[in-house]
């Protein structure tokens, strides 16, 4: 069964460079989620969409920006990038339908150096 | 805003032996879902089990299962006859069932090590 893509899957970015992580849901899936999972921590919402439009945001940093496209694949924009964004940023996807089981990419690695 | 908790950082277990790891939450909703997340080495989250806060009835996968007490908020997760691939982390996670609010609020996790 297809499953969540995420791209890249690792990125070294220096100080205050950009970084664009892509994902691509299952199909027919409506709603992409980010997360943010530093060294040791648990997952950290940033943000979601459902059809296109922003439905929930979190934790996101200012410098972070995110959008849901017509073909529902997803794109993290990080700009200004720190020491501290270094870590594992997931993709996940689900349908609409309530309690839905959310299925998560494999990650993207992002070292900020 | 719901909350989980994972009392144990660290858990171990004999292979082939049983372990159980707790996860307890704080919510005011009525209608919600749980579930356990495995995160091997790999980094991957990878669905364990999952629950519907209306069913009584645990849910069970295999050799994983879960005891729900709603009352009491604590959804805990039972591993049978423990195998070295079950080594990994092991995340709690609570979902609302109201619209507007469906993303997965997380635990802090607990490390499990499976011993031969």
């Amino acid at each position: 069964a297809a499953g969540v893509i995420q791209s890249p899957r690792h990125l070294i970015k220096e100080k205050r460079e950009t970084a664009t992580l892509k994902c691509y849901p299952i199909p027919r899936h409506d709603t992409v989620y980010w997360y943010q999972q530093g060294p040791g921590q648990d997952p950290q919402f940033l943000i979601s969409f459902y059809e296109k439009m922003q439905s929930d945001k979190g934790s996101i940093p200012d410098r972070f920006s995110a959008q849901q496209f017509s073909d529902y694949h997803s794109e993290l924009n990080m700009s200004s990038l720190e020491l501290g964004d270094s870590a594992l940023y997931f993709c996940a996807s689900s349908s609409r339908l309530p309690g839905n089981t959310i299925y998560f990419g494999e990650g993207s690695w992002l070292t900020v150096v | 805003a719901q909350t989980v908790t994972q009392s144990q950082p660290e858990m171990s277990v004999q292979e082939a032996e049983t372990v159980t790891l707790s996860c307890t939450y704080d919510t005011s909703e009525s209608d919600y879902y749980l579930f356990w997340y495995k995160q091997p080495p790999s980094r991957q989250m990878i669905l364990v089990i999952r629950q519907e806060a209306y069913k009584q009835q645990n849910a069970t996968e295999n050799r994983f299962s879960v005891n729900f007490q709603k009352a009491a908020k604590s959804f805990s997760l039972k591993i049978s006859d423990s195998q070295l691939g079950d080594a990994a982390m092991y995340f709690c996670a609570y979902r609302s069932g109201q619209g507007g609010s469906e993303k997965l609020v997380f635990g802090k996790g607990t490390k499990l090590t499976v011993n031969p």
